[in-house]
């Protein structure tokens, strides 16, 4: 079993849809992420995650709306997107937000979103 | 501002032969650490190795190797004797040291390494 499961692999999602992402971790770790990648643009990080509290919005839109129910279960609700947000979307984890003095990110295989 | 240039987008290379990726950094801060992560075709980005910026030591793990020049802001990584296994996008990432960091790694554009049989 995978550190970092991401579901589903894929998905394709009318502007007008409502979805959600799902990343489930089985590292015993306390922080979570959501990175965006886009084609042709570093990754972006979208929100972080600490003990089940946002500890980061880095300027997302509110179309995109996380959810970290627990320490192993981070989701991403998605809602009116528009074509520019295709993208694979990777959800990572760690043991803490401290800076990675002794672990570093732990990324799942991440979700392929188009948006149609 | 922090930034991470990886100025070879693509590198294509024959099986077995030698093949160093660039990284460049640019930041204020006199304690980071600097990242190197592997993204097979799978999508997974998959942790090679971190290294602080107190410590200049290169590092060598098997076929890999690491060079960080602090004089030059570079994070140079060199994989010997290539193999088909090795294709992926490798990309280059840059994370503040300080207590206020919540896990924002500042990532490179990537190279995507193509070793051919």
């Amino acid at each position: 079993e995978t550190g970092v499961t991401q579901t589903p692999r894929h998905l394709v999602m009318g502007m007008t849809n409502k979805k959600s992402l799902k990343c489930e971790q089985h590292l015993g770790h306390n922080a979570m992420y959501w990175y965006k990648q886009s084609a042709k643009k570093p990754l972006e990080l979208m929100f972080v995650y600490s003990l089940e509290e946002r500890v980061e919005n880095n300027s997302v839109p509110s179309r995109f709306s996380p959810e970290c129910p627990n320490s192993s279960h981070l989701f991403l609700h998605l809602h009116t997107l528009q074509p520019e947000d295709s993208a694979l979307y990777l959800c990572a984890s760690s043991p803490s937000t401290e800076p990675f003095r002794d672990s570093p990110l732990h990324f799942g295989n991440g979700t392929r979103l188009t948006v149609t | 501002a922090q930034k991470v240039t990886q100025a070879q987008t693509e590198i294509s290379v024959v099986e077995k032969e030698d093949v160093t990726l660039d990284c460049v950094y640019e930041t204020r801060d006199t304690t980071y650490y600097l990242f190197w992560y592997k993204q097979p075709p799978s999508g997974e980005l998959v942790f090679l190795i971190r290294r602080n910026s107190f410590d200049e030591q290169n590092e060598i793990s098997g076929r890999y190797s690491w060079n960080f020049q602090k004089s030059t802001s570079s994070f140079n990584f060199t994989i010997t004797a290539s193999q088909v296994v090795d294709s992926a996008v490798y990309f280059c990432a840059l994370s503040e040291g300080g207590s206020s960091n919540t896990g924002k790694l500042i990532f490179g554009q990537g190279t995507t390494l193509q070793v051919k049989p």
